[in-house]
């Protein structure tokens, strides 16, 4: 079966950095999401990842590595306001998305 | 604003009833999806839409039914609620399909079926 695995919950200091993991077996691949999803709100795109590699953008940085099969989210100088839950998708060979449940990340000051 | 609206944003309903979420979108994308979410669970895919005039099922389709009559609406209807189908549901839509477009959220319908 398709699987996407992602911890549960984790806690960072603000200011701090921190690293989401994500693993993955799926059927294909055809690339690799990271959402955020605040509290009682809808996801929305962070990052994309189909080749090998870390893509940065601004404090964020999501990293892939498909013979692996594994990513993760690296989020740097870490603000309150990126308490959220962040979820991690697969595409798979039909194009379809398998999502993980997601990992709540909680911001202490 | 661009985006996408769901309606209504919250509902409890007696188990046995008939429900439509409502979903419309303004950016003109092509595929369209309803997702529930439930806690401790990933996203579920319930039904989707390449184009207008097409539907698929996804993961999780029994109890729902979907309707592609246009572009901008996705309609949602559980044709007799069940205690199971409380979750949140989400409409989303993508510019692409079996591309890699993001996917834009509604704000989400939280259903409560007693």
């Amino acid at each position: 079966g398709q699987n996407i695995d992602q911890p549960t919950e984790m806690t960072a200091t603000e200011g701090a950095i921190v690293q989401i993991n994500c693993t993955y077996q799926t059927s294909g691949f055809n690339g690799l999401f990271w959402y955020q999803q605040h509290a009682g709100e809808a996801p929305t795109f962070l990052s994309y990842n189909v080749l090998d590699g870390l893509e940065e953008k601004g404090r964020f940085s999501s990293f892939l590595s498909r013979s692996k099969g594994y990513s993760y989210l690296l989020l740097k100088e870490l603000q309150m306001k990126d308490s959220a839950s962040y979820l991690c998708a697969v595409m798979d060979s039909n194009y379809q998305l398998i999502w993980g449940a997601g990992t709540k990340l909680i911001i202490k000051p | 604003i661009a985006g996408i609206t769901q309606a209504p944003t919250s509902q409890i309903l007696a188990a046995g009833r008939r429900m439509t979420l409502r979903c419309t979108q303004d950016m003109r994308h092509n595929a369209m999806y309803w997702y529930r979410q439930d806690l401790g669970l990933g996203l579920r895919l319930i039904h989707y839409s390449n184009t207008a005039g097409t539907t698929g099922k996804g993961e999780v389709p029994d109890g729902y039914s979907v309707s592609r009559a246009n572009t901008d609406d996705f309609p949602l209807t559980l044709a007799s609620a069940v205690p199971s189908q409380t979750s949140v549901y989400f409409c989303a839509s993508s510019d692409g399909t079996g591309g890699t477009g993001e996917l834009f959220f509604g704000e989400g319908s939280r259903l409560t079926v007693l």
